[in-house]
């Protein structure tokens, strides 16, 4: 079974620093890795996604993420925040291997806050 | 374009009172995905069907309903028996449940009881 973990529900950062999300996975297999976005009273929205290859993976907005086998890691990292980059975050992992016909684990989620 | 519609984007709800969410999707997605959102709890799935005619129980089903008579159509019923049903209602859909399943999500509706 895979599971998701997100280190802290809240983090807060000033405009202009540097984001940085922590998601920790567990997988019995190298699984394919997801970082989503939802703002308010919306759905969720694709950031970027790992699957094979490179490990360092861009996004959209300016995000981009690292796939760190050895520290199972997925981290969500932006240089500088932005105030419309405050939002609710989910990590997400999915079996490659075929497993798991229930689609994605997801994380709890991180609630951004960028302070002026 | 393609995509996930949810209908209404606002629900209220008596007590008692059966209601049915809408999903449509035109991904030409085989899987579909009902979550329910509360804060703090993340994302949490009540039903999944990974093809027409055939559905799934997810993690918090009781007190739901769902159908799956056509590819892109995957109505939620929230029931009387749901007690307490006021939560943030998400449906996903992906090509296939197995192995690269990056799903797309509506917006959502937001169930109230009143």
């Amino acid at each position: 079974a895979q599971s998701v973990t997100q280190l802290g529900s809240h983090v807060s950062v000033s405009e202009g620093a540097l984001v940085l999300l922590r998601c920790n996975y567990s997988s019995s297999v190298p699984p394919y890795l997801f970082w989503y976005v939802q703002y308010p009273n919306q759905g969720l929205q694709l950031l970027l996604k790992y699957t094979t290859g490179a490990t360092l993976v861009k996004g959209i907005n300016g995000f981009e993420a690292e796939f760190k086998k050895s520290e199972t890691s997925f981290h969500l990292t932006k240089p500088s925040a932005h105030m419309s980059d405050a939002a609710e975050y989910f990590c997400a992992v999915s079996d490659p291997s075929g497993g798991g016909a229930d689609g994605l684990t997801f994380g709890k989620g991180t609630h951004l806050i960028i302070q002026p | 374009d393609g995509g996930i519609t949810q209908s209404p984007k606002y629900l209220f709800r008596k007590e008692g009172q059966n209601v049915t969410l809408s999903c449509e999707q035109n991904l030409n997605h085989d899987a579909m995905y009902w979550y329910r959102q509360d804060p703090g709890q993340g994302l949490r799935l009540i039903y999944y069907s990974q093809i027409v005619n055939d559905f799934q129980k997810g993690d918090i089903a009781e007190g739901y309903s769902v159908s799956r008579e056509k590819k892109e159509s995957f109505p939620l019923t929230v029931t009387s028996a749901q007690k307490n049903p006021t939560a943030f209602y998400l449906c996903a859909s992906s090509i296939s449940a197995r192995g690269y399943t990056e799903a797309f999500f509506g917006q959502g509706t937001r169930l109230t009881v009143v």
